[in-house]
């Protein structure tokens, strides 16, 4: 069956540059949430959009912006990174509310 | 404020054991639990939903058990196998449907 695809899975950036994640939701999934997994930490719900509007908030940085395209993939904009921004970043997406969510494999990202 | 978390960081058991994972949670307006596995450089692989209309679930060699009562959430696996071996994270569903909140993760592992 077909998964949550999230590009690249590694990325390399220094300090006050920017990046771009994508994630490419499970076929017929509306909708699409974003998480940050620090290192042995559990992930952290950053943001999620349902059907191209955003549908929840949590602790996502003003650095940081997101959104959902008429095709429903989503990707996540980060600008002015940060030593502490290094994480992997998930990707899930789900068939509306109160659904199972399917997480992709994840972006590393590091920050020099 | 809302939490999920665990009571044990790791779990070790021997092959063909059965093993259970707990996980106590905060919020009693809670009414959707997801437990999932995580593998070292991969994402959240979704096992077992429960709702709190409901005590028990079973799937395939998993069962979790809801105690609404004491806010008690479990996992078992019947016949432990080495490819059980992963985190272990137990979320909530946010009131909203959107965030999932994690719990801290159990570590098991399998001992051939």
């Amino acid at each position: 069956a077909a998964g949550v695809i999230q590009s690249p899975r590694h990325l390399i950036k220094e300090k006050r540059e920017t990046a771009t994640l994508k994630c490419y939701p499970i076929p017929r999934h509306d909708t699409v949430y974003w998480y940050q997994q620090g290192p042995g930490q559990d992930p952290q719900f950053l943001i999620s959009f349902y059907e191209k509007m955003q549908s929840d908030k949590g602790s996502i940085p003003d650095r940081f912006s997101a959104q959902q395209f008429s095709d429903y993939h989503s990707e996540l904009n980060m600008s002015s990174l940060e030593l502490g921004d290094s994480a992997l970043y998930f990707c899930a997406s789900s068939l509306k509310s109160f659904q199972p969510q399917h997480f992709g494999d994840g972006t590393r990202l590091s920050i020099l | 404020g809302e939490s999920v978390g665990l009571h044990l960081p790791t779990l070790s058991v021997q092959e063909g054991d059965n093993s259970i994972i707990n996980c106590a949670y905060s919020n009693s307006a809670s009414d959707y639990f997801i437990w999932y596995k995580q593998e070292s450089g991969k994402g959240p692989q979704f096992i077992i939903d429960i709702r709190s209309n409901m005590d028990k679930r079973q799937g395939q060699r998993v069962t979790v058990l809801l105690n609404k009562t004491v806010k008690h959430l479990s996992l078992q696996i019947a016949a432990t196998q080495p490819g059980d071996s992963a985190v272990y994270f137990c979320a909530e569903i946010s009131t909203s449907g959107s965030r999932l909140t994690f719990g801290e993760g159990t570590q098991l592992t399998v001992n051939p």
